[in-house]
Order: structure tokens, then C-alpha cells, then sequence
């Protein structure tokens, strides 16, 4: 099945500055992956997520770039803020209603 | 205002006691699961329902059970709770389709077995 790793576990910014995630994933066949934040006492929440027929994709100051050659993608946040802060989940599926598989989560902390 | 709710937010119980965690989602959706989120461990799912009366086993489906009567409703069962399933539970819902769809999670229900 698909196996989902994310880099790095926790990630400490100036507030203002950029912060950028990467996962890798196993499967050739993923075709779908979506980016959820997770606010302290929240359930995970979707913010941005890419298809495999698209390399970029953009919504305010997050974006998510993807590489199926390398078999990796990674979510970019540009100009950080405090209310950034929070876990950041990606996660990889074969799209339809085939099972979304979730890296372990990463730890955004900005620091005003 | 759509949304899945999740009862108790938390609980507390002792080993072998049996307990019921509720999930209803207000969207008409086909697809729900049951995560269980622990730290370092991220978010594993237990068990997921296709539609009403179909439902299959995650990658942790050990000490659950899960049921399907009804289309808003999915509740997860702990038939005898030991201390390894203390954790942080999420429901989640999404649609069915050709293409993936949102999952929409859950508060949360915070689970310590002792």
C-alpha cells in the first residue's frame, strides 16, 4: 500500500519568513494529494490539494508544488503568520474513492 | 452549517468497560471512517463505511467495531477498552465519486483507558 513520509517533523519560523514541507510517497499510481491543517483542539482540516495532471497549484500564501517523477510534493507558505501555526498533515490516495494515506503530520510553530 | 459532530469530546474509562463513540455528518455523505491519532504516529485509519450496512477494516482495526444503520450515522465500539487504545479519535466524512472529494473530520473524542 501507500506510504506516505514527511520532512521535517517540526518546523520553527520568524513570523514573515517562509516555511516549506515535503512528503514523499510510494505509490506511482497516487494521483491525488490534498494538504490538511490541524489547529490545537481541531479536527484536520482540507487547505489545499493538487492532482497529478498539474505540477503548481496556488490559493493566497499557500501553494503546493508536485514532482511524480521524484515522487515527492511539498506545501509552501509564504509570509507566515501566528495563526500559521498548527500540524500539517499531507496525504496521498489513487483518487475515486480509493483510501487516502496520511504522513505522520508536521509541526509548524511561527514565532512572532 | 456543515459538519461532523463526534460525542463525548472526551472520556475516560477503565480497562474492559465497553463504550460507544457517535458520529453523525449533516452533508449526505457516502464515505465515513474512524481515525485514531497518536503522537508520532499521525493519523491511521481504524475502520471506513462505503455506504449504509457496507463497511471494511483500516490499517488498525484491532479492539473496534464499527456499524452502518443509518446514512448520517456511524458509531465506533470498544467492546472491552484496554490502555493501548488510549488516543485522540476522529470521524470523518466524504462524498463518493470518480474523483477524490474533502474529507471533513470531527472535533475530536479524547479517550484515556486506565
Amino acid at each position: 500500500g501507500e506510504n506516505v513520509e514527511q520532512h521535517p517533523s517540526t518546523l520553527s519560523v520568524q513570523e514573515g519568513d517562509s516555511a516549506v514541507i515535503k512528503c514523499t510517497y510510494s505509490d506511482s499510481a497516487s494521483n491525488y494529494f490534498p494538504w490538511y491543517k490541524q489547529e490545537l483542539g481541531k479536527g484536520p482540516q482540507l487547505i489545499i490539494d493538487i492532482r497529478s495532471n498539474v505540477g503548481e497549484k496556488k490559493d493566497q500564501r499557500i501553494a503546493v508544488t508536485l514532482n511524480k517523477t521524484a515522487k515527492h510534493f511539498s506545501l509552501h507558505i509564504t509570509e507566515t503568520q501566528p495563526e500559521d501555526s498548527a500540524v500539517y498533515f499531507c496525504a496521498a490516495s489513487r483518487g475515486g474513492n480509493n483510501r487516502l494515506a496520511f504522513g505522520k503530520g508536521n509541526q509548524v510553530v511561527v514565532i512572532p | 452549517e456543515a459538519q461532523v459532530t463526534q460525542n463525548p469530546r472526551y472520556l475516560i474509562t477503565v480497562t474492559g468497560k465497553k463504550l460507544t463513540v457517535t458520529c453523525s455528518q449533516n452533508m449526505n455523505h457516502e464515505y465515513m471512517s474512524w481515525y485514531r491519532q497518536d503522537p508520532g504516529l499521525g493519523l491511521r485509519q481504524i475502520y471506513y463505511s462505503m455506504n449504509v450496512e457496507v463497511t471494511d477494516k483500516g490499517d488498525v482495526p484491532e479492539g473496534y467495531k464499527v456499524s452502518r444503520k443509518e446514512k448520517r450515522n456511524f458509531p465506533l465500539i470498544l467492546e472491552s477498552p484496554s490502555p493501548n487504545q488510549t488516543s485522540l479519535y476522529f470521524c470523518a466524512s466524504h462524498k463518493a465519486g470518480d474523483v477524490s472529494y474533502e474529507q471533513y473530520f470531527g472535533p475530536g473524542t479524547r479517550l484515556t483507558v486506565t
